[in-house]
C-alpha cells in the first residue's frame, strides 16, 4: 500500500459524459501528479500540483482539468467523453518539488474508465 | 525533449534464471534520474529500483540490478534467479532534476513472463 488513494476503482460512462476523479496524496505529500495509462498511447502525464497551484502541463487535453485543494487532495474532471478516454488514470504523490533531491513518486491503485 | 524507448515488448525467462530488460533514452541534460517500475496484472505500479545520473556506481536492490551507461543513455534492468511473482509489465522511465517540471516520461514497457 502506497498511502496514495484514489476513487473511485472502476468507472463505466457514456460518451458525452462529465466524470470526476479524486486522489489523497500520501500524508506530507505537497505534490500530486496525474498519468494517463491508454492501450495505444502507454503511459502519458497530465499534469502536477504543488501544494494547490498547477506546476506542469503535459498532453492534457482541454476537456480536461484539475485542481487541488487546501487539504491537498486533488480531482480531475473528464468531460465530453469520448471511446478512446477509456483508460487507467494514475495518481501519484511526492514530498516536495525540489528537483535537487531524489523526490519519488508514490502511485495510487488507479481509476479505471471505461466510456461506451 | 526527452525519449525512453524499450525496445522488447515481451520477455520470457526461466525461473530461477537471469534476464535482463533493455532500456535506452534522449536527453540533453546532465542531471536525471532514472526508474524501473513493475506493474503485476494488479495495475499498481511499484517502484523496483532507481538510480541517479551523478552516481557512476550501477544500484542494486536485491535480485534486482542496473546496468547504467551515461554515455550510452543505456539503462538496464537485470532480475536474477527470477521467481513467478516478477511477472509483471516492466516500465523505464526517465525523470529530470532540473527545473520545475518533474513529470516521468515513461518507455512503452517490456512483458515479463515467467516459465515454471
Amino acid at each position: 500500500d502506497s498511502g496514495v488513494t484514489q476513487t473511485p476503482k472502476h468507472l463505466i460512462t457514456a460518451t458525452g459524459q462529465r466524470v470526476t476523479l479524486r486522489c489523497s496524496p500520501r500524508s506530507g505529500d505537497l505534490s500530486v501528479y496525474w498519468y494517463q495509462q491508454s492501450l495505444d498511447q502507454g503511459l502519458q502525464f497530465l499534469i502536477q500540483y504543488y501544494n494547490g497551484e498547477e506546476r506542469a502541463k503535459g498532453n492534457i487535453l482541454e476537456r480536461f482539468s484539475a485542481q487541488q485543494f487546501p487539504d491537498l487532495h486533488s480531482e480531475l474532471n473528464l468531460s465530453s467523453l469520448e471511446l478512446g478516454d477509456s483508460a487507467l488514470y494514475f495518481c501519484a504523490s511526492s514530498p516536495h518539488v525540489d528537483g535537487s533531491s531524489y523526490n519519488e513518486q508514490f502511485f495510487g491503485p488507479g481509476t479505471r474508465l471505461t466510456v461506451l | 525533449a526527452q525519449t525512453v524507448t524499450q525496445s522488447q515488448p515481451e520477455m520470457s525467462v526461466q525461473e530461477a534464471e537471469t534476464v535482463t530488460l533493455s532500456c535506452t533514452y534522449d536527453t540533453s541534460e546532465s542531471d536525471y534520474y532514472l526508474f524501473w517500475y513493475k506493474q503485476p496484472p494488479s495495475r499498481q505500479m511499484i517502484l523496483v529500483i532507481r538510480q541517479e545520473a551523478y552516481k557512476q556506481q550501477n544500484a542494486t536492490e536485491n535480485r534486482f540490478s542496473v546496468n547504467f551507461q551515461k554515455a550510452a543513455k543505456s539503462f538496464s534492468l537485470k532480475i536474477s534467479d527470477s521467481q513467478l511473482g516478477d511477472a509483471a509489465m516492466y516500465f523505464c522511465a526517465y525523470r529530470s532534476a532540473q527545473g520545475s517540471n518533474y513529470q516521468l516520461i515513461w518507455g512503452a514497457g517490456t512483458k515479463l513472463i515467467i516459465k515454471p
